[in-house]
């Protein structure tokens, strides 16, 4: 069966402007969680749905923002973009929640200039 | 979640067992050792699991001691493919997230 599949792979955004990354989960998955990924910081959570709803969020400002549609696929958002947000972005989906196993997409590599 | 520790880096002969250890001595009751791994540039991958029990599958086995305060990843024939990041996760059963530290980076060399 197919993978976790994110879009676009690769992006280069200028400061101040907004960026959308889509996650497209595993047929039957309806856990989709989002993760940023720096040298400095690691692997840190940002936010997970679930059937359209927001469970869960992590430390990270406002300008993050997420949603899912009622197909599972799921986008995240971020405005008003920062050198810092330079980032991969990783999506994982997982039947119910994360307490089946996560399997995790290719990652959206964001360059903030 | 419990707080994991990992060492840094470990290296470790192709075709030799590579043992990965994992130190959660606050690990609660109901909380479980997850390992993934983070080949370089893709997206972490879901080793192996286990509450209590050692546990095998076809990548891996688990070996948690008897107060579950440690535990250890054994890859039983180590390949160069297994060179990553290995990361000790503990978390219970319904969390929403999985905290990721800094892992081990595991160098196999031929």
């Amino acid at each position: 069966k197919a993978g976790v599949t994110q879009t676009p792979r690769y992006l280069i955004k200028t400061r101040g402007q907004q960026v959308t990354l889509s996650c497209s989960p595993i047929s039957g998955h309806r856990s989709v969680s989002w993760y940023q990924q720096t040298p400095g910081q690691g692997l840190q959570f940002l936010f997970e749905y679930f059937s359209e709803t927001q469970r869960n969020k992590g430390n990270f400002p406002g300008r993050f923002s997420g949603r899912q549609f009622s197909n599972s696929r799921s986008e995240m958002n971020v405005s008003t973009l920062e050198l810092g947000d330079s980032a991969l972005y990783l999506c994982a989906s997982s039947l119910i929640d994360m307490n089946t196993e996560a399997f995790f997409g290719q990652g959206t590599r964001l360059t903030v200039v | 979640d419990a707080k994991t520790t990992q060492p840094p880096s470990m290296d470790c002969a192709e075709g030799r067992a590579a043992n990965l250890p994992c130190n959660h001595s606050t690990i609660s009751g109901n909380e479980y050792v997850y390992w993934y791994r983070q080949i370089h540039s893709q997206g972490p991958q879901y080793i192996i699991h286990g509450l209590k029990n050692n546990e095998t599958n076809e990548m891996a086995s688990l070996i948690i001691t008897e107060d579950r305060k440690s535990s250890t990843l054994i890859l039983p024939h180590a390949t160069l493919r297994d060179t990553a990041v290995y990361y000790c996760i503990v978390r219970w059963q319904g969390a929403q997230k999985l905290v990721f530290g800094q892992g081990t980076r595991l160098t196999i060399n031929p």
